[in-house]
């Protein structure tokens, strides 16, 4: 089955421990994106990788990392986690193509106490 | 820099047409497109419209874009039970590698 696979789903931590959400797709897909939605806000993008070595910064890049080391995973970093970085993070991957649809994982409700 | 903004709300009777509206700032978007996110889940594509387009139906689906305003609806016609979700409004580039989200309408159906 096609599918973005994120991990975990639900975690709850504390300020400035370093922490890693990982994604993986099977669908041998060249983009991978990480958003993160807050109510009111909408998505927001905070990397993108159009293929294997090459990542971009989305619009809300502070206090992430990403690495793209294989095509099929797309880990996000956070190497020092602060309260606002409290949100419901989403995974997505898509073909090369902007008309081509983007598959999303499920979701991971990130709490930074 | 670029901005796409809907209305957060919006309630239909079942049966009735839906329209949710969505306006956007960047006149070089080349990728309009409509998403759904249902309760605990992630975006799921709905379709999507190249800006050098007016209109685009897919089945109960009708997306209008007016570039001359930087409007875009989405018409859902006989809207039903199973409509009722989260709807983003998003736009990009032509290389599609960044992607800007509206905030979302939650469409809610009542009998």
């Amino acid at each position: 089955e096609a599918q973005v696979t994120q991990n975990p789903r639900y975690l709850i931590t504390v300020t400035g421990k370093k922490l890693t959400v990982t994604c993986s797709q099977n669908m041998n897909h060249e983009y991978m994106s990480w958003y993160r939605q807050d109510p009111g806000l909408g998505l927001r993008q905070i990397y993108y990788s159009m293929n294997v070595e090459v990542t971009d910064k989305g619009d809300v890049p502070e206090g992430y990392k990403v690495s793209r080391k294989e095509k099929r995973n797309f880990p996000l970093i956070l190497e020092s986690p602060s309260p606002n970085q409290t949100s419901l993070y989403f995974c997505a991957s898509r073909a090369t193509g902007g008309n081509q649809p983007q598959h999303f994982g499920d979701g991971t409700r990130l709490s930074i106490l | 820099g670029e901005d796409v903004e809907q209305s957060l709300f919006l309630s239909v009777r079942e049966g009735d047409s839906s329209v949710i509206n969505c306006t956007y700032t960047d006149s070089s978007s080349t990728y309009l497109y409509w998403y759904k996110q249902e309760p605990g889940a992630g975006l799921q594509l709905l379709t999507y419209i190249f800006s050098n387009m007016d209109m685009k139906q897919d089945q109960r689906l009708t997306v209008l874009l007016n570039k001359k305003d930087k409007h875009l609806s989405l018409r859902i016609a006989d809207t039903q039970t199973g409509d009722s979700a989260i709807y983003f409004c998003a736009e990009s580039n032509s290389s599609a590698s960044k992607i800007i989200f509206g905030s979302g309408t939650r469409l809610s159906i009542r009998p």
